[in-house]
């Protein structure tokens, strides 16, 4: 069975761009999370979404959007790209929502590097 | 946030039980608590997760104090493949919240 899947691995934008990271999550599972790992660091969580809807969302700005689809499938956008945005974005699936004790699952994640 | 607190690095040798330690006393009755480990360029690898009671797997196992406010990670035979940075995380509301992890390195 597949895992979760990111796309693109990777890719460079400049400053000011915007951009959008996609996942698709594990077959069956409704529950889908970003988080961002800066390099030497820990992931920090950003969004969840269940059922299509926010559950839950981090400390990050509103430049920072997502949403997901019908078929469970999420996409991430980040609008007017900063240095600072450089960066892996892992999304994270489930079958629940979080606080249900189910298995979180990661991807590879999506290498962003802003020039 | 709920934090956790676990040493920067660990060291063992290859075929040598391993025990990762992790401190998370601001933990709430309803906080999950996972483990999972990160290679360079990856993402994180789900190890093992629980709430109350010890938890076992074919990859590890989960001891949890009495009193929740620590936990610890047992490899029970490492392998040069277990080298990794190791976190351990509480999940509280929707989010998992990641602490710094714990670089451990395995010695043949």
């Amino acid at each position: 069975d597949a895992g979760v899947t990111q796309s693109p691995t990777h890719l460079i934008k400049t400053r000011g761009q915007h951009v959008t990271l996609r996942c698709s999550p594990i077959s069956g599972h409704k529950s889908v999370s970003w988080y961002q790992q800066v390099l030497g660091q820990g992931p920090q969580f950003i969004f969840q979404y269940y059922e299509k809807e926010e559950r839950g969302r981090g400390n990050f700005p509103d430049r920072f959007s997502a949403r997901q689809f019908p078929n469970y499938s999420s996409e991430l956008n980040v609008n007017a790209l900063l240095l600072g945005d450089s960066a892996l974005y892992l999304c994270a699936s489930s079958f629940n929502r979080a606080s249900s004790g189910n298995t979180i699952y990661f991807g590879e994640g999506s290498w962003l590097t802003v020039v | 946030d709920a934090k956790t607190t676990q040493p920067n690095s660990m060291e063992s040798n290859e075929e040598e039980p391993v025990h990762l330690p992790c401190n998370h006393s601001t933990i709430s009755g309803t906080d999950y608590i996972h483990w999972y480990r990160q290679l360079p360029s990856q993402g994180p690898e789900y190890v093992i997760h629980g709430l109350t009671s010890n938890v076992n797997n074919r990859m590890a196992s989960l001891a949890i104090a009495e009193d929740r406010k620590s936990s610890t990670l047992i490899l029970h035979r490492a392998t040069l493949r277990d080298a990794a940075v190791y976190y351990c995380i509480l999940e509280y509301g929707n989010k998992l919240v990641f602490g710094a992890g714990t670089i451990l390195r395995v010695k043949s």
